[in-house]
């Protein structure tokens, strides 16, 4: 079975440009949640999305957004990026949504913003 | 608030020494799920292990183990015999609102080196 996969690995941006992230979960997984994880704060819940709507979202500014697909695959974008938001997103996906399930992650796309 | 501790930054070990990383936690949730995770290098976020809060056994798996204590809100991982492979970044984890969101909540992690 595939695992969580995340495009693109690697992203060089500069700022006040947009990004947007993908996630594709493992086959028959609904839920999709988002952290970001720096340095300094460490992992950091983003948003959940179950079934097409965001169920939990973090303490992040509005530019963060993001949502999942009918095939349950998800986006986060991030606009007006600031220096930042250069950090690891990781997605992890989970049979169904709640924290009790386990989550299990992607390899993570590393944003730099210059 | 809910609140994860892993107190101890840095550990480095040599070869076939036990090692055991701490993990405190604070929560008012009666019901709760901890967790950890392995991050190597590559960074992917590797699932080693689920407790619920009301399953204080101790579980061992392999070379891991773990020790639930409700009274002392901790949730320490044991290396047995560690291995190089098992240099990593490890993260234990809460999650929030009685498991019903999705979000975990992290601590800052150990780094674990084992040296040959």
């Amino acid at each position: 079975k595939a695992g969580v996969t995340q495009t693109p690995r690697y992203l060089i941006k500069t700022r006040g440009q947009q990004v947007t992230l993908s996630c594709s979960p493992i086959s028959g997984h609904r839920s999709v949640s988002w952290y970001q994880q720096t340095p300094g704060q460490g992992l950091q819940f983003l948003f959940e999305y179950f079934s097409e709507t965001q169920r939990n979202k973090g303490n992040f500014p509005g530019r963060f957004s993001g949502r999942q697909f009918s095939n349950s695959r998800s986006e986060m974008n991030v606009s007006t990026l600031e220096l930042g938001d250069s950090a690891l997103y990781l997605c992890a996906s989970s049979l169904l949504a709640g924290g009790y399930n386990e989550q299990f992650f992607g390899p993570g796309t590393r944003l730099t913003v210059l | 608030a809910q609140k994860v501790t892993q107190a101890q930054t840095e550990i480095s070990v040599v070869e076939k020494e036990d090692v055991t990383l701490d993990c405190v936690y604070e929560t008012r949730d009666t019901t709760y799920y901890l967790f950890w995770y392995k991050q190597p290098p590559s960074g992917e976020l590797v699932f080693l292990i689920r407790r619920n809060s009301f399953d204080e056994q101790n579980e061992i798996s392999g070379r891991y183990s773990w020790n639930f204590q409700k009274s002392t809100s901790s949730f320490n991982f044991t290396i047995t015999a560690s291995q190089v492979v098992d240099s990593a970044v490890y993260f234990c984890a809460l999650s929030e609102g009685s498991g019903n969101t999705g979000k975990l909540i992290f601590g800052q992690g150990t780094t674990l080196q084992v040296k040959p």
